[in-house]
């Protein structure tokens, strides 16, 4: 079946600029979590949703990032005013709320210039 | 907090030679423990886990970890790696279901002919 896709693959921006990073998850996966990998390093946990709400934003980095799940499927990691060290790839993963495995999508390569 | 460590940053090995990579882990209880691979350009895929009883467990592509809970650790080795194992390899833990996972560092494989 259709695993865990994310848009884009690959992001170039702008200092100062605001971006959408999206996470489609496998269907039926209610829990869904963004990690960002940075190079030469293992991924960190940024944000936990269960349903439509964030059960845990704890990793967030600071108040220019924001992660929504309006539907409860889909998923949007905003970042404004992006800095140079945002550069990273960011990784979706979901997963069924009462099961430990959690399954990853591709990831999104934001590069910040 | 939880951590995880892999004290090794990068191994080589000779194809068809055994694989032994390291990992420590830190926390109160006995957490969940798993070992992802992410080749190149790729997402994490999972390769096994450990929730409980046996603590050798076997996953996918031949390899096996072992738990050991008196050294805190989460060994995964190959007895015999193709060339296709060159890869970076993260161990990972989790507290419960529906919860961040936590990386170490990650080890990268280099396979020689």
């Amino acid at each position: 079946g259709a695993g865990v896709s994310q848009t884009p693959s690959n992001k170039v921006t702008e200092k100062g600029k605001y971006v959408e990073l999206r996470c489609d998850p496998i269907s039926g996966h209610t829990a869904l979590y963004w990690y960002r990998q940075s190079l030469g390093q293992g991924p960190e946990f940024l944000i936990y949703f269960q349903g439509t709400g964030a059960a845990d934003d704890s990793g967030l980095p600071n108040d220019r990032f924001f992660a929504v799940r309006p539907e409860g499927s889909v998923s949007t990691l905003k970042i404004q005013r992006t800095e140079r060290g945002d550069s990273a790839v960011y990784l979706c993963a979901s997963s069924f709320s009462r099961e430990y495995e959690q399954y990853f999508g591709p990831g999104t390569r934001l590069t910040v210039t | 907090a939880q951590s995880v460590t892999q004290p090794d940053i990068h191994i080589t090995v000779s194809e068809g030679a055994s694989l032994e990579l390291r990992c420590n882990y830190s926390y109160g209880a006995t957490p969940y423990l798993f070992w992802y691979v992410q080749s190149p350009g790729q997402g994490l895929q999972l390769l096994l886990k450990y929730f409980s009883g046996d603590t050798l467990v076997q996953g996918i592509k031949g390899f096996e970890a072992e738990f050991k809970r008196s050294q805190s650790s989460f060994n995964l080795r190959k007895p015999s790696v193709h060339w296709s194992d060159a890869a970076e390899y993260f161990c990972a833990v989790v507290k419960a279901a529906g919860n961040k996972l936590t990386f170490g560092g990650g080890t990268r494989v280099l396979v020689k002919p």
